[in-house]
């Protein structure tokens, strides 16, 4: 089975920031990575597809990059709605979802 | 637009059944591009694939939890459940239902997710 894994599993930053959130797949799954973002008592939401895609409707301060087995999100210029909690997932098997264990971003 | 809603009880004893059901509104559940899917998320913790079925009654299911998961489709009332058998605390979660594309596992789609509490 694949295993994701993100790094840091927290950080603290403020508005404006730059902020890049690691995620490591334990073997090759091309570009086959979503991102999701979620607030307390909400679903997720798809930010990033494919690795670098940008879902329709979501911010272009989001960006993903990254293959193989290292990908990372990046928040271009942290606002104050992106605080919450983010989410890789691998999408290289199409029987089976494994997501990251999360970073969240809170503020500082 | 298409909207899921779990419903099913909130409480559960341990060793029962836990039975969630998610109704579709805003589309068809017979689509032939679409999978259905259970995910969880214990309090304060991870997202975790359960299982997903297509509207023709196929299934897959997460190994780690296959032997005590089965997901089913009642066309005729736009609905899919879920039934989580011989259930512990850890089961405690909020379980979300969800669509995702055909051989894609991707979720665009989710419900807004239901807490299931597994206690006596």
């Amino acid at each position: 089975d694949i295993q994701m894994t993100q790094s840091p599993s927290s950080l603290s930053a403020s508005v404006g920031d730059r902020v890049t959130i690691t995620c490591r797949a334990s073997q090759s799954i091309s570009s086959y990575l979503n991102w999701y973002q979620q607030k307390p008592g909400k679903a997720p939401k798809l930010l990033i597809y494919a690795a670098s895609s940008l879902q329709s409707g979501v911010p272009s301060r989001f960006s993903g990059s990254g293959s193989g087995t290292d990908f990372t999100l990046t928040i271009s210029s942290l606002q104050p709605e992106d605080f919450a909690t983010y989410y890789c997932q691998q999408s290289y098997s199409t029987l089976l979802f494994t997501f990251g264990p999360g970073t969240k971003v809170d503020i500082k | 637009q298409l909207q899921l809603q779990e419903s099913g009880p909130g409480l559960v004893k341990p060793s029962e059944t836990l039975s969630l059901t998610c109704t579709v509104s805003g589309g068809s559940i017979s689509s032939s591009s679409y999978y259905w899917g259970w995910i969880r998320q214990p309090p304060g913790k991870g997202l975790e694939w359960i299982g997903s079925i297509y509207y023709s009654g196929s299934t897959y299911y997460n190994p780690s939890l296959k032997s005590r998961v089965t997901i089913s489709v009642d066309t005729s009332k736009n609905q899919f459940s879920l039934k989580l058998s011989s259930v512990t605390a850890a089961d405690t979660a909020v379980y979300y239902c969800a669509r995702h594309p055909r051989g894609v596992t991707t979720i665009l789609v989710w419900g807004q997710g239901t807490l299931v509490t597994v206690s006596s």
